[in-house]
């Protein structure tokens, strides 16, 4: 079975300008993920999805940061405008139900450098 | 509030056993994580242990939660070079609604050196 899908890998930008990351879960998972991950720290949780709808997003930026999970699977990440301490990883998980015991999967990270 | 703490460094030598340490804040935490993470790569659940129970064993690791101190332990039997990672806790604490938010330490950087 696939694991969770991270796109790009790696992203350098200039500062002031849009990017996005894209994930895909695993499948039948609906609950997903976004953290935002400094170096020298732990995750940081960003939002959270259950299916198509976002049930924790008070981390998020919302002057910069955007999220969606069109149809409850993949799920784009967006920084417009990035700046320079936005530069980290940002990680994607999903888990497949709710409660109390959830082992999320994670995927291997999107590394943005902003310029 | 919720914090958990780790130690930030642990160095041992292969074959030596390894200890983990983490203290949490929220005494509501039901369960509790320890993750590996190695270079550039994202998190893998090692083991989890629920808040009602002292200790978990899982082959090479063993888990200690000592709830009056909110002091949770992973030991490392016979650690092998390949388990230089960052260890993290983490916790899922009840935040409301049945809505259960994870939270995680800094991490622990566990080098193994022959």
């Amino acid at each position: 079975e696939a694991g969770v899908v991270q796109s790009p890998r790696y992203k350098i930008i200039e500062k002031k300008q849009p990017v996005a990351f894209w994930c895909n879960p695993i499948s039948g998972h609906n609950t997903l993920y976004w953290y935002l991950q400094n170096l020298g720290q732990g995750p940081e949780l960003l939002i959270r999805y259950e299916n198509e709808e976002a049930v924790d997003d008070s981390q998020l930026p919302k002057d910069r940061f955007s999220a969606e999970r069109l149809k409850g699977v993949d799920s784009t990440l967006k920084i417009q405008p990035a700046e320079l301490g936005d530069s980290a990883v940002y990680l994607c998980a999903s888990s497949s139900g709710e409660g109390p015991y959830n082992e999320q999967f994670f995927g291997p990270g999107t590394r943005l450098t902003v310029l | 509030g919720e914090d958990v703490e780790q130690s930030l460094f642990l160095s041992v030598r292969e074959g030596d056993s390894s200890v983990i340490n983490c203290t949490y804040t929220d005494s509501s935490s039901t369960y509790l994580y320890w993750y590996k993470q190695e270079p550039g790569a994202g998190l893998q659940l090692l083991t989890y242990i629920f808040s009602n129970m002292d200790m978990k064993q899982d082959q090479r690791l063993t888990v200690l939660l000592n709830k009056k101190d909110k002091h949770l332990s992973l030991r490392i039997a016979d650690t092998q070079t390949g388990d230089s990672a960052i260890y993290f806790c983490a916790e899922t604490i009840d935040a409301s609604g049945g809505s259960y938010i994870p939270t995680f330490g800094r991490g622990t950087s566990l080098i193994v050196h022959p």
